[in-house]
């Protein structure tokens, strides 16, 4: 059980352009799913906190018009980064949890490439 | 000073080794402890999950908590080339918000 689903695995883009990355929960509902972003030999950094039917919490230094979250559904949550650059250039992991003290659980990252 | 440390390693043991990773911490209000087995390019997948002090084994896998110590130790019996990956110790208090350590990249040889 608690599988997390994250889509698409890989994704090259153009500066400029965006990308969204979904984040879905298969097995389980969950209010609230974190965005997570790995720089290579990096740990995870928490980007921000989404919560269904409301607004994300974002961590400092995190551009909230940038890294747009929507989390529509108890099972889907949505990364888009808007006016991708090259900086913008890694690893996306999105988290979930089944309820409160449940540990979370990550789906298998997002490997972004803007040229 | 971070509020998880974790030494990054590379940790390198021959095939059928014990391996023991470790954390420590400086947040005593940390009371859900977690370990992570992540390999490259791909999510981090939970490994083992307690709750406060003690020790939890499951496996070849066998998790210990101190939280008089803030130290919290991965066991790794009999170990095998798979295992080889990168494990990350990750806590939390009562909040949502998991503190993660660096990851320690262990490689298991034949």
């Amino acid at each position: 059980g608690a599988v997390v689903s994250q889509h698409p695995s890989r994704v090259i883009c153009k500066s400029g352009t965006s990308v969204k990355i979904e984040c879905r929960s298969l097995d389980f509902q969950a209010t609230t799913m974190f965005w997570y972003r790995q720089f290579p030999k990096q740990s995870l950094m928490l980007m921000a906190t989404s919560n269904e039917g409301s607004k994300a919490t974002y961590e400092q230094g995190v551009e909230k018009d940038k890294f747009l979250i929507n989390h529509a559904s108890l099972t889907l949550s949505t990364l888009t980064v808007t006016s991708a650059h090259p900086e913008d250039s890694s690893f996306y992991i999105c988290s979930a949890s089944s309820q409160g003290n449940s540990p979370l659980h990550f789906g298998n990252g997002t490997r972004l490439t803007v040229t | 000073q971070k509020e998880v440390e974790q030494d990054p390693g590379p940790l390198s043991v021959p095939e059928g080794a014990i391996v023991s990773l470790n954390c420590t911490y400086s947040n005593s209000a940390f009371q859900y402890f977690m370990w992570y087995r992540q390999y490259s390019r791909k999510g981090p997948e939970l490994l083992m999950y307690t709750y406060s002090s003690g020790n939890k084994e499951d496996g070849r896998f066998t998790a210990q908590v101190d939280k008089s110590s803030k130290y919290i130790s991965l066991f790794i019996r009999d170990s095998q080339p798979s295992d080889s990956a990168t494990y990350l110790c990750a806590m939390r208090g009562d909040t949502d918000k998991l503190i993660f350590g660096t990851g320690t990249r262990l490689q298991v040889f034949p």
